[in-house]
């Protein structure tokens, strides 16, 4: 069965500076990853999403994150956190083996320091 | 922009009662699904929709829940005699193709209080 871990449950970074988020999985075969934010009262918004190819993927509201297989990972970051940053972040993992549905991390909260 | 939307956005409903939880997904999506939130815990898969039947569940999507797609532009999930431990965030959420191949659009959440 797949999973996804999400190590940091809390995070504070103070505006400007980069933010890393990290998160692990476990699957036999290739997945696809994504990356999610929710904002208070609101939904989850897709961020990014990696299948194939470049390792590298780029994402909305600058976010960007890399996929490694040898280290079972799919880190989340960004160069400079703005104030509107601050939310929780869920990363998640699908495959077609595994039917439809995604397998969500158990999110980190990001809080920003002006 | 299109969004799904979920009604109501707090239901508190006493213990062995029927709740119903409404979402109107994205209007040209063809692919729905519920996930919930236990406070605390991971988001997790409920059902999938597609083609006016369920697609997948889980092993939580028990004979007390069951899923409608009514009149075309609702999707409902119904519990029929909640239980204290059906408290959580659910989840509505919409695709216009498979979710793996597309991005899936999720609404606010409505949360469930069970007293």
């Amino acid at each position: 069965a797949q999973s996804v871990t999400q190590p940091d449950i809390h995070i504070t970074v103070s505006e400007g500076a980069s933010l890393e988020l990290r998160c692990n999985y476990s699957y036999g075969a290739t997945p696809y990853l994504f990356w999610y934010v929710q904002s208070p009262g609101q939904g989850l918004q897709l961020l990014l999403k990696y299948f194939s190819g470049d390792t590298l993927v780029q994402g909305i509201k600058g976010f960007e994150a890399e996929f490694k297989r040898s280290q079972s990972s799919f880190n989340l970051r960004k160069p400079s956190v703005h104030w509107s940053d601050a939310a929780e972040y869920f990363c998640a993992v699908g495959a077609q083996a595994a039917g439809n549905k995604l397998t969500f991390g158990g999110g980190t909260r990001v809080l920003v320091k002006p | 922009e299109p969004e799904v939307t979920q009604t109501p956005s707090h239901q508190v409903t006493q213990m062995g009662q029927e709740v119903i939880l409404r979402c109107v997904p994205i209007s040209n999506h063809l692919y729905f699904y519920w996930y919930r939130q236990i406070l605390g815990q991971k988001v997790e898969f409920l059902v999938s929709f597609y083609n006016n039947e369920i697609s997948e569940k889980s092993e939580i999507f028990d004979d007390q829940f069951s899923v409608e797609r009514p009149d075309g532009s609702n999707f409902t999930l119904k519990i029929r005699s909640t239980k204290l431990e059906d408290s959580a965030m659910y989840f509505c959420a919409s695709s216009v193709g498979q979710p793996l191949n597309t991005e899936a659009f999720f609404g606010q959440g409505t949360r469930l209080t069970v007293v």
